[in-house]
């Protein structure tokens, strides 16, 4: 089993441009996310789906978009990229939706926007 | 405000001593405190996951205590590896809510030979 895995690695883009962030899990979970990391600060959510066909708002939304393509896929796209969105982004996917559900991460896509 | 805070921000120790990670939080209603551990350029990986009546709960060399009265937890790290090396992040879980999990900013560890 490969986990959850995300794609690109790294991407560099210039302010206005678009792009997707791919994540797809292996593990049958029902729930997938998207975190955002950056230095000093803690992951901070994104948006998140509970299951298959729902997606929903995180703590920081604006400026991207999700969508859930089927149950392993999970997809996080930046129509017009800013240089606030400079940060490493990750993927994590768990059984079910609460508190004592473990989330699994992927290894991160780092994201600069100049 | 829930809130979740790690110290020390980072540590350097030698190969073969031991370290102990401290964090603090205000999240209530509290359910549950797991440490995950992160390795440079990789995305975190879950330690321990402990509950409200948990005090002490082992994962080979990582040891995590819970005092829910203080609302305080360490992370305990006996004869360090230099495998040991890296982000050690405090994420503790509300009781409610889908955006239940509030993450620590980490302790950077270093084991250095």
């Amino acid at each position: 089993n490969a986990g959850v895995t995300q794609t690109p690695k790294f991407q560099v883009l210039k302010t206005g441009q678009s792009m997707t962030l791919q994540c797809a899990q292996d593990m049958n979970h029902n729930s997938m996310y998207w975190y955002r990391q950056d230095p000093g600060m803690g992951l901070r959510l994104i948006y998140y789906s509970a299951s298959e066909g729902t997606t929903d708002k995180g703590e920081v939304p604006n400026g991207y978009n999700v969508s859930r393509l089927n149950k392993r896929e999970f997809s996080l796209r930046l129509e017009s990229a800013a240089p606030s969105q400079t940060s490493v982004y990750f993927c994590a996917s768990s059984e079910g939706q609460g508190a004592f559900y473990e989330q699994y991460f992927g290894p991160g896509t780092r994201l600069t926007v100049t | 405000k829930n809130q979740v805070e790690q110290s020390p921000q980072s540590l350097i120790i030698l190969e073969g001593k031991n370290c102990t990670l401290q964090c603090n939080y205000t999240v209530s209603p509290f359910s549950n405190l797991r440490w995950y551990k992160q390795d440079t350029g990789r995305g975190p990986v879950s330690l321990t996951i402990m509950t409200f009546s948990e005090n002490t709960k082992s994962n080979g060399r990582y040891t995590a205590t819970l005092d829910a009265d203080t609302k305080q937890s360490s992370l305990h790290i006996t004869a360090s590896q230099l495998s040991d090396s890296a982000s050690y992040i405090c994420v503790v879980a509300h009781q409610t809510g889908a955006n239940n999990l509030f993450f620590g900013t980490g302790t950077r560890l270093t084991v250095i030979p």
